[in-house]
């Protein structure tokens, strides 16, 4: 167990609505980063935060979806108007430091898996 | 940006026998190498990772050598097991100026058999 929490683990929809994940990282990980895996293929980035602050986003983020880290603990990571290609694990990971204390490692959890039907 | 590619897709071993997968990366910048497993219904766990200023690293049965030359990287798994069976993936990233985002390979499941 990393310490990583998403929830829901597992999301169905119909496509045109809109869904929202949570994820929750390791206590006092200030780094936070958003990833999504297809089937049979590795994760990709989609975005990170350093505390509250979003500081990168993949052009693989369209206009759709949108993460939030408000307080510099768990995200959200919404999608809006969901298509059948937005079918795919969302992983989250978390990392520890600032300066010279960062970590390298990031923490996966277990992912949120949706379905857009 | 980045670019990982990793071989094989599949691995079947024997127990007892070796496992070796290897990767090969575009960004000459890239200094940091996680290798992770993933099994069925679960995210990414790391399993041993090395910095560009280092060419070796093992951890128990676990080894990853890297050839920042030749922009390539590979797992070795040695005595293997049933429960090493699962997806491996490398993955490359830059430490600093990059964020840490990691690019990573398309995987290879191995498969132990008895």
């Amino acid at each position: 167990d990393t310490g990583v929490s998403q929830n829901p683990r597992h999301k169905i929809t119909k496509r045109g609505q809109n869904v929202t994940f949570r994820c929750d990282p390791i206590s006092e990980h200030n780094r936070l980063y958003w990833y999504r895996q297809t089937l049979g293929q590795g994760p990709e980035f989609l975005t990170y935060f350093q505390n509250e602050a979003q500081l990168e986003k993949s052009r693989l983020l369209s206009d759709r979806f949108s993460a939030e880290r408000p307080k510099g603990s768990f995200s959200t990571l919404e999608i809006q108007r969901t298509e059948q290609g937005d079918s795919a694990m969302y992983l989250c990971a978390s990392r520890r430091g600032t300066g010279s204390l960062l970590e390298e490692t990031q923490y996966f959890g277990p992912g949120t898996r949706l379905l857009v039907l | 940006g980045e670019n990982v590619e990793q071989h094989p897709s599949t691995l079947s071993v024997q127990e007892g026998d070796s496992a070796v997968i290897k990767c090969t990366y575009s960004d000459s910048a890239s200094n940091y190498f996680p290798w992770y497993k993933q099994e069925l219904g679960k995210g990414p766990q790391l399993i041993i990772d090395i910095r560009s200023n280092v060419g070796e690293k093992k951890d128990q049965r676990i080894a990853v050598t890297l050839n920042k030359t030749a922009k390539h990287f590979s797992l070795h798994i040695t005595e293997t097991q049933p429960e090493d069976s699962a997806v491996y993936f490398c993955a490359a990233s830059r430490l600093t100026g990059g964020g840490n985002k990691l690019t990573f390979g398309t995987g290879t499941q191995l498969k132990v058999e008895l």
